[in-house]
């Protein structure tokens, strides 16, 4: 298994509260990515990284900001939480290679209140 | 649009083998994958292929690609309750990105 971890594993959070969940990679992978899943929607891109402070939206960025000071580490921000935010975050790092293939965390269950 | 399409829900008997099919638009796409996601927890990658191939067959799983049409299917040959799963279809799309389809939920049944 890649070397991906996540934290918080579970989150309940206020509406309005800023939150942060981190990814933490050991494989020194080049590419970071935040989703979030729904159901019904499947896996929808938020923000992805191709290298320290080299970030770019994805397709559901409204609310969401990231920040990458670090090849190990990729942070997702809720900056006032809402309660459409209530989700599974999943970070997933590539090393660009065999395509793009992608690796998985654990994933982060966010509970906005 | 890039858009990636597979059936939402697939029931079968224990022994039996499952067939997920996906159909995908970009033919310039290089890699396709399959994803399996138990209940709970993260996607784990199950295969890939590359657009070069027809198909390929790692133990119980075969991945068939037909080009012409779009179309990957996921055979899953004697298919046990720990197979249990949503099964994920995803080409690789423009910078570093893959396009994901909604995942197929397969039921198995003793």
């Amino acid at each position: 298994d890649a070397g991906i971890t996540q934290s918080p594993r579970h989150k309940v959070t206020e509406t309005g509260t800023p939150v942060t969940l981190r990814c933490h990679q050991t494989e020194n992978h080049r590419y970071m990515y935040w989703y979030r899943q729904d159901p019904g929607h499947g896996l929808r891109l938020i923000h992805y990284s191709y290298g320290v402070k080299d970030t770019d939206k994805g397709e559901v960025s409204d609310g969401y900001s990231v920040s990458r000071s670090k090849t190990e580490d990729f942070l997702l921000t809720l900056e006032s939480a809402t309660s459409s935010q209530t989700s599974v975050y999943f970070c997933a790092i590539s090393w660009g290679q065999r395509g793009d293939t992608q690796y998985f965390g654990p994933g982060t269950r966010l509970t906005v209140l | 649009g890039e858009d990636v399409e597979q059936s939402l829900f697939l029931s079968v008997r224990e022994g039996d083998s499952s067939v997920i099919n996906c159909t995908y638009t970009d033919s310039s796409s290089t890699y396709l994958y399959w994803y399996k996601q138990e209940p709970g927890a993260g996607l784990q990658l199950l295969t890939y292929i590359f657009s070069n191939m027809d198909m390929k067959q790692d133990q119980r799983l075969t991945v068939l690609l037909n080009k012409k049409d779009k179309h990957l299917s996921l055979r899953i040959a004697d298919t046990q309750t720990g197979d249990s799963a949503i099964y994920f279809c995803a080409e690789a799309g423009n910078n570093r990105k893959l396009i994901w389809g909604l995942g197929t939920s397969l039921a198995v049944n003793p």
